[in-house]
């Protein structure tokens, strides 16, 4: 089966500027996470869908980020204005249930500078 | 709040030698365990994923075991290549929030 496909693979942008990142799940897999790994650091979950619907958004900075799930499927992450501490790879997970945990895609690096 | 801590951070050792990556949580209501390895830049790839009610998982030169009493979680990785050199990555799963990560283990294994 196809994997979890995100993209870009990399992005740099200055700081005040706005971003987006794609992710597409595994065909079937109901529930999708974005994460985002800071240098040295464990991901970290910014948000987490359950078909369409939004189940924990606890650790999102609303004030700057936002996500959306059409039909889903497809996801986007947004982030505007980025500013130099969101330099991180963020990561696009999706899972079937609890029985076959998690598979994530390849990531995008975002350099903010 | 399920927390997860790796020891070591990092980690070098010769080509061929065994070894054991550690992980610990906080809480031991898990629902399963999963071991990632991180290739520098790249995404997460799963190596192992323990149910809870499974004491250990093996795959090729790995095996992970799981003890949840002592909220602990082993990665044993036998003859060690270059190859093998990554990141590896620790998550718990609740059940009711999503995976949990520890910060990692960086391996080197050294020809």
């Amino acid at each position: 089966e196809a994997g979890v496909a995100q993209s870009p693979r990399y992005k740099i942008i200055e700081k005040r500027q706005s971003v987006a990142f794609w992710c597409n799940p595994i065909s079937g897999h109901a529930t999708l996470y974005w994460y985002q790994q800071i240098l040295g650091q464990g991901p970290k979950l910014l948000i987490q869908f359950q078909n369409n619907g939004v189940v924990d958004d606890s650790q999102l900075p609303k004030d700057r980020f936002s996500a959306e799930r059409l039909k889903g499927v497809d996801s986007t992450l947004k982030i505007q204005p980025a500013k130099l501490e969101d330099s991180a790879v963020y990561l696009c997970a999706s899972s079937l249930d609890l029985e076959w945990g998690y598979t994530f895609g390849s990531g995008t690096r975002l350099t903010v500078v | 709040k399920q927390e997860v801590t790796q020891i070591p951070a990092a980690l070098s050792v010769p080509e061929g030698e065994n070894l054991v990556l550690n992980c610990s949580f906080t809480d031991s209501a898990i629902y399963n365990l999963q071991w990632f390895r991180q290739d520098p830049g790249k995404g997460l790839t799963s190596l192992l994923l323990i149910q809870s009610s499974q004491r250990e998982q093996t795959s090729g030169r790995l095996n992970a075991s799981l003890d949840k009493s002592s909220g602990r979680s082993t990665l044993y990785i036998a003859a060690s290549q270059p190859g093998d050199s990554a990141t590896y990555l620790c998550a718990a799963y609740p059940g009711n929030t999503p995976l949990v990560f520890g910060k990692g283990t960086r391996l080197s294994v050294i020809a």
